[in-house]
C-alpha cells in the first residue's frame, strides 16, 4: 500500500519565479492538506483540500494558490517566489479532515 | 487562536532509561492532540492520538502521552528509550476546525 508521495524531491528557483508541487495521496484517503516547514521550525498550515475545493486556508497569502483533483491527488502553486518561500514542503492526506494525517517525505524548495 | 508549546528544544537521555518530552497546547473547545516524529530528511511520522475517552493514550514504537486537561499538557513518554528513537518529535494540536497546529519540535538524542 502506497503511502503518500510527492513530487519533485528538490527544487531550485529564482525570486519571482512559479512553482508547482505535486502530490498523491495515501490509498483510500479523500482529504489533502499542505504544509511549509521553514528550517528549524515546525510545520505551519497552508490549505486542506476536500472534494475538490479548499476548505479551509491557514496565514498565508494569496500567492499561495492549490487544487484538488477528482483522483484526490492535488497541486500546490508559489506565484511570484520570495526567498522566505525557501522551505520543506509537505504534504498530508487523511480520510476526512478529522482523522490523523499521514505525511509525504516532503519537497525542498530553494529560492535564490 | 490555537497553539502549542514545547519547552524543551532538546532532549537527552541515556538508552534504557524513561523518556518524557513535554507538550503544552491552547485551543477553543474540545482539543485533539497528535503526536508526530520526523526523521532526517524525512516526512513526518504518526506516533498516537487524544481524541477523547482515556487520558493515557498508547501508540507506535511503544510510546504513550498523557493528557491532562487541568494542565493543559499532553507530554510523550517511553518507559525505556532506545538510541533508533533519536529523532525530533512533534506535538500538535487541532480545535474544531481543520486546522493542525504544531509546536517548534524537540529533539531527541538517546546515547548508547
Amino acid at each position: 500500500d502506497a503511502g503518500v508521495t510527492q513530487s519533485p524531491t528538490h527544487l531550485i528557483k529564482t525570486r519571482g519565479q512559479q512553482v508547482t508541487l505535486r502530490c498523491s495521496p495515501k490509498s483510500g484517503h479523500d482529504t489533502v492538506s499542505w504544509y511549509q516547514q521553514a528550517l528549524g521550525q515546525g510545520p505551519q498550515f497552508i490549505f486542506q483540500y476536500y472534494e475538490e475545493e479548499e476548505r479551509q486556508r491557514g496565514n498565508f497569502p494569496d500567492r499561495f494558490s492549490g487544487h484538488q483533483f477528482p483522483n484526490y491527488s492535488s497541486e500546490l502553486n508559489v506565484n511570484a517566489l520570495l526567498l522566505g518561500d525557501s522551505a520543506l514542503y509537505l504534504c498530508a492526506s487523511s480520510l476526512g479532515g478529522f482523522n490523523e494525517q499521514f505525511f509525504g517525505p516532503g519537497t525542498r524548495l530553494t529560492v535564490l | 487562536a490555537q497553539s502549542v508549546a514545547q519547552p524543551e528544544d532538546q532532549v537527552n537521555v541515556a538508552e534504557g532509561n524513561p523518556l518524557t518530552v513535554k507538550c503544552t497546547y491552547s485551543v477553543s473547545g474540545n482539543p485533539y492532540l497528535f503526536w508526530y516524529v520526523q526523521y532526517p530528511n524525512r516526512g513526518l511520522q504518526f506516533l498516537l492520538k487524544y481524541i477523547t475517552g482515556d487520558n493515557l493514550v498508547k501508540g507506535s514504537y511503544g510510546f504513550e502521552a498523557e493528557f491532562n486537561k487541568s494542565q493543559t499538557s499532553f507530554h510523550l513518554k517511553k518507559p525505556s528509550a532506545l538510541v533508533s528513537d533519536s529523532a525530533l518529535y512533534f506535538c500538535a494540536v487541532r480545535g474544531n476546525d481543520y486546522k493542525l497546529s504544531f509546536g517548534a519540535g524537540t529533539t531527541v538524542t538517546v546515547r548508547a
